[in-house]
């Protein structure tokens, strides 16, 4: 089985700009969820989808959203991009039915200037 | 405001010693507590999770130890050997049942020397 897969894995940006990334969780998985990994705050957690809901959400300003679509793949999209939004983003997804173990990508590094 | 607090920040160990990261938490709503392990340029991987009704658990050189009352759950790492250098976190979910939001320690950064 094809493990979690994020696009794109490195990003340069701009402050102010927004940025998408992708996240195809491993088949069959319909949890998605969503880390910013940085070495101040280290791994803080954004937000999860289930089933194209979002069932639980971190911390972080309205800037931060995501979404999942019908086949469980993720996007987050962080608009007005600050310094501060420079991390590692990933994206882990886990199987249900008592499954709890969560299976984490490679991540995107986002660098802003 | 931090949820879970691992340490020592790092930890230096000789090949074939035990390597052991320590970890507390205050909220008595977290049932699941994952440890991960990290290698530069790659996610965090499961190693090793505990639920609270049992006070250790242990899959081949990995044991978590876990004690409820005091709320603190430590990993201890067997017969180290220079592939284990890697970032270590402890992470703590609560409320399973109603998805996941893991909440992590700030990592040990452990180091096996030959």
């Amino acid at each position: 089985k094809a493990g979690v897969t994020q696009t794109p894995r490195y990003l340069i940006k701009t402050r102010g700009q927004q940025v998408t990334l992708s996240c195809s969780p491993i088949s069959g998985h319909r949890s998605v969820s969503w880390y910013q990994q940085t070495p101040g705050q280290g791994l803080q957690f954004l937000f999860e989808y289930f089933s194209e809901t979002q069932r639980n959400k971190g911390n972080f300003p309205g800037r931060f959203s995501g979404r999942q679509f019908s086949n469980s793949r993720s996007e987050m999209n962080v608009s007005t991009l600050e310094l501060g939004d420079s991390a590692l983003y990933l994206c882990a997804s886990r199987g249900v039915g008592g499954t709890e173990t969560q299976y984490f990508g490679p991540g995107t590094r986002l660098l802003v200037l | 405001q931090q949820q879970v607090k691992q340490s020592p920040q790092s930890l230096i160990v000789q090949k074939g010693g035990i390597s052991i990261i320590n970890c507390a938490y205050e909220n008595t709503a977290f049932d699941y507590f994952p440890w991960y392990q990290q290698f530069p340029g790659k996610g965090p991987a499961l190693l090793i999770a505990i639920r609270p009704d049992v006070s250790e658990k242990k899959e081949g050189r990995f044991t978590i130890s876990f004690n409820k009352s005091a709320k603190q759950f430590s990993l201890h790492i067997m017969d180290s050997q220079p592939g284990d250098s890697a970032t270590y976190f402890c992470a703590a979910n609560r409320n399973s049942n109603s998805g996941y939001a893991l909440n992590f320690g700030k990592g040990t950064s452990l180091l096996v020397t030959p």
